[in-house]
């Protein structure tokens, strides 16, 4: 069981360049969402979904794009990178349901845009 | 939406001491309210949770409060170890929201041996 899984780990990219964050879930959890950290600012969510085949948007939801093709999967989409998005992005799923409402998270992935 | 907001922003204490950190709120309509420890460079782990129908939880060492009157939650670490040294964050959620959780900014608490 591996949990939450997000790749890459570690990426650096250029103003205006795109890319995607994946993230995997292998405990058939309905929820995931993406959240970035901030020094001292804490986690701000980014977008969420509630189901394959959902979105919807978080607190910080510009600048980003979010699609869960797959109930395992939740990729995240930056179309244009900025120096702004710069930060640590977690991604995190939670059974949903009657469940407890704990999220568990993935590793991070370390994002650098310059 | 809802608002949390987290003090103190660093906690130094000396080993054997006790450590509070506190949370306020501002929906109350949450009813969720976990506590997560991020070691540095690690992902958030729940560390302990309390719901709005219950006044208190307590696990070994933590425990934590909660006022629903005033909107705000407490944790509170007891005999503190050096392994106790993390980044600690509040939260709320409620349920019907899609469990999604709004994060205080986070407390770096220091364990000095």
């Amino acid at each position: 069981n591996a949990g939450v899984t997000q790749t890459p780990k570690f990426r650096v990219l250029k103003t205006g360049q795109s890319m995607t964050l994946l993230c995997a879930q292998d405990m058939n959890h309905e929820y995931m969402y993406w959240y970035r950290q901030d020094p001292g600012m804490g986690l701000r969510l980014i977008h969420y979904s509630v189901g394959e085949g959902t979105t919807a948007k978080g607190e910080v939801p510009d600048g980003y794009n979010v699609s869960r093709l797959k109930k395992q999967n939740f990729l995240l989409g930056l179309e244009s990178a900025a120096p702004s998005q710069t930060s640590v992005y977690f991604c995190a799923s939670s059974p949903g349901g009657p469940s407890t409402g704990e999220l568990f998270f993935g590793e991070g992935s370390r994002l650098t845009v310059l | 939406g809802e608002n949390v907001e987290q003090h103190p922003s660093t906690l130094s204490v000396q080993e054997g001491d006790s450590a509070v950190i506190k949370c306020t709120y501002s929906d109350s309509a949450s009813n969720y309210f976990p506590w997560y420890k991020q070691e540095l460079g690690k992902r958030p782990q729940l560390i302990i949770d309390i719901r709005s129908n219950v006044g208190e939880k307590k696990d070994q060492r933590i425990a934590v409060t909660l006022n629903k009157t005033a909107k705000h939650f407490s944790l509170h670490i007891t005999e503190t170890q050096p392994e106790d040294s993390a980044v600690y964050f509040c939260a709320a959620s409620m349920k019907a929201a899609g469990n999604k959780l709004t994060f205080g900014g986070g407390t770096r608490v220091l364990v000095k041996p």
